[in-house]
């Protein structure tokens, strides 16, 4: 049962368009969330990432949106590129009272920037 | 930059061997985990070594265990290899830094080795 639920499965954008990918959570415990980016044939790279505390956090062209209230957050690639064309994921870690420093991983979603 | 190798991107193998994938990082991280990555179901946490001969269990570790007896060298192993054993492994390593969830996030990934098991 993953802790991590993400979406969609996969999407498709054009070059310069923007590429939205959502994932919401359960266990309040959480309270890191770090983003993954793997290209094929690669491991994943760690991307960004934020902790609750902040709303939003931005890194280039990528953006994490973070609504505690509502257990979710997002991650926005602006000004999407081919070169973005990779798989992502998000990951969350609970904090240090809970004792279990294992991260849950969503599903990942594929996305593919067409030129 | 932060290397992490595994030693092999592709390995078959039968039904009841036992097999090893082995990883090596070159920044003296303290921490080593090792993933299993399937479709749809993202990256799933079999086992993770904070030092020399420590580990932990993540949560997938049936049928498989570990060996850390160097720093930069994690080895997985699957004791009798089963058919739904066959995936993509993935190793990766972090630094301790000061703040708990850093030290738990996998900073570098090695690969994979993507195992198949006849």
């Amino acid at each position: 049962q993953q802790q991590v639920k993400q979406s969609p499965q996969s999407l498709i954008v054009q070059k310069g368009g923007i590429s939205i990918i959502n994932c919401a959570y359960e266990n309040t415990a959480f309270d890191y969330f770090p983003w993954y980016q793997q290209f094929p044939g690669k491991g994943p790279a760690l991307l960004i990432a934020i902790r609750p505390d902040v709303s939003e956090k931005k890194e280039g062209r990528f953006t994490i949106s973070f609504n505690k209230s509502a257990k979710q957050f997002s991650l926005h690639i602006m000004d999407s590129q081919p070169g973005d064309s990779a798989t992502y994921f998000c990951a969350a870690v609970p904090d240090a009272r809970s004792n279990d420093y294992k991260l849950s991983f969503g599903a990942g979603t594929t996305v593919t920037v067409r030129a | 930059d932060v290397k992490v190798t595994q030693s092999s991107r592709y390995l078959v193998k039968r039904t009841g061997e036992k097999v090893f994938l082995e990883c090596v990082q070159d920044m003296d991280h303290e921490n080593m985990f090792w993933y299993r990555q399937d479709p749809g179901l993202g990256l799933r946490l079999i086992y993770f070594s904070y030092d020399v001969k420590m580990k932990e269990k993540g949560d997938i570790p049936e049928g498989y265990s570990v060996s850390r007896e160097k720093k930069e060298r994690f080895s997985l192993i699957l004791e009798s290899a089963s058919t739904n054993q066959t995936s993509m492994y993935l190793c990766a390593s972090s630094l301790i830094l000061q703040g708990w969830a850093e030290a738990a996030q996998p900073q570098h990934f090695g690969d994979g080795t993507r195992l198949s098991i006849l």
